[in-house]
Parts: C-alpha cells; structure tokens; sequence
C-alpha cells in the first residue's frame, strides 16, 4: 500500500511568519512530488511541484526534496490570511497513479 | 492548465437512485481522472477514463457502481448508482494537460448529498 502522510493540524502560524509544511512518502519508487491547495469548499489547485533532491522556489514558496529520507516539504513565507487552506500533498511514480496525502490545515493568524 | 467545468455543483438524492455527473474540458486530453473526496478526508482516485476504451478501477469501485463514459477527448460523466447515505462525497474531475507529468487540474467538484 502506497502511502503518503501528513499531520492533519491545524498548523497554526502569525501572519509574516514561516509555515513549514511537512510530508512523508513509503514508495521508494516515486519520483514526482506535488503540493495542492484547498480552500474550504473549493477543489484543489497545484501549487508548487518537485523532481529533483533539493530546494525549488517559487515566489513565497520553497518546496524542498529529500529521497533519501523520502520526505517533502513546503515552505511558505511571509505567512498571509489568504494562505489559510489545506495543503495536500502528493506523490507520483511517473505512469502510476497520483497518491494523495490527507492534507495539512493551515491557519495564518492576523 | 485547463479549465474544467463540472456539473452538477451540488445535488442532493434520494437512497436508490443514480446520477450522474458531467465532466468537460476546454482542450484535448488524453487521460480524464474520476477522484471522490469524503468529508475530512483526502482524495481518492475511482477510475482512470481513456477515450475509445473502458475505463480502469481502483480496487474497491467497480464499474457497475460508478460506470464511466467517455466519448470524445474533451468529456467525461461518472454515474454514482444505487446510491446509498455512505456514497455522500464530493466527486471531482480531473485531468493531466502534460501526459505522465502528474500535474492535474481539478474542477469545481460535485458534492452529492444522499438522504
């Protein structure tokens, strides 16, 4: 069983600050990396992807790679209300199926 | 990316009747994904639904439940059948613009609601 867990929160952060977002995966074989936003009530959306072991920027976000330790993470800066959703992450093995994980609430205090 | 417009919104059905949902995609897509989302919970795929051949089920949802149809590369609909309280979810279209990439876009989603 092919698996992807996070913590379910809410991770609750100030506004400004750093949310760190964490996930990990139990297929050695994945090699694509995805993390989604969902706002209550609305589908989800991707953000930000990740093939490479490393860092990957874009904007606020950093999404960081770690195969060894088959671990992922988002890495929001500068915190804002709006960025108060659920963040899914997901996982993929090229043709095989996207796995999500159960998401990560977030929660950006004003 | 692409825009998907799936319908109905939000229905709410009676135990023991069907219905159907409409997936359509305003580009041509290889692959169309059916995923159901349970209160709380995350997203799980039902089916994979390719353009002139049936469609692939994930173990545990089987076609006479959710039959799939796709008739062309820009559509899609799922039928949720025999419908009963535990099938009460929100059933989202998905598609794969860039085959293989595993970057999908969601539409709006159908939340059914069975009584």
């Amino acid at each position: 069983q092919k698996e992807v867990e996070q913590n379910s929160g809410p991770l609750s952060v100030p506004e400004g600050a750093i949310a760190s977002l964490n996930c990990t995966y139990s297929d050695r074989g994945s090699q694509s990396f995805f993390w989604y936003r969902q706002y209550s009530g609305k589908s989800p959306e991707l953000i930000m992807f990740i093939y490479s072991n490393g860092d990957k920027e874009d904007g606020r976000f950093t999404a960081q790679l770690n195969k060894a330790s088959q671990y992922v993470s988002l890495l929001i800066r500068d915190s804002q209300p709006s960025d108060s959703a659920t963040y899914l992450c997901a996982v993929s093995g090229g043709y095989q199926k996207v796995t999500f994980g159960t998401g990560t609430k977030l929660q950006v205090i004003p | 990316s692409a825009v998907i417009s799936q319908k109905p919104s939000r229905d709410i059905c009676q135990r023991g009747t069907s219905l159907t949902i409409q997936c359509q995609v305003d580009s041509q897509v290889t692959m169309m994904f059916w995923y159901r989302q349970q209160p709380g919970q995350s997203l799980t795929l039902i089916a994979t639904a390719n353009q002139g051949s049936e469609a692939t089920y994930e173990s545990g949802f089987v076609i006479d439940k959710f039959p799939i149809s796709r008739p062309n590369l820009t559509f899609s609909t799922l039928t949720v059948s025999n419908m009963s309280p535990e099938d009460s979810s929100i059933y989202l279209c998905s598609v794969e613009p860039d085959a293989n990439t595993g970057e999908l876009f969601f539409g709006e989603g159908s939340r059914l609601t069975v009584l």
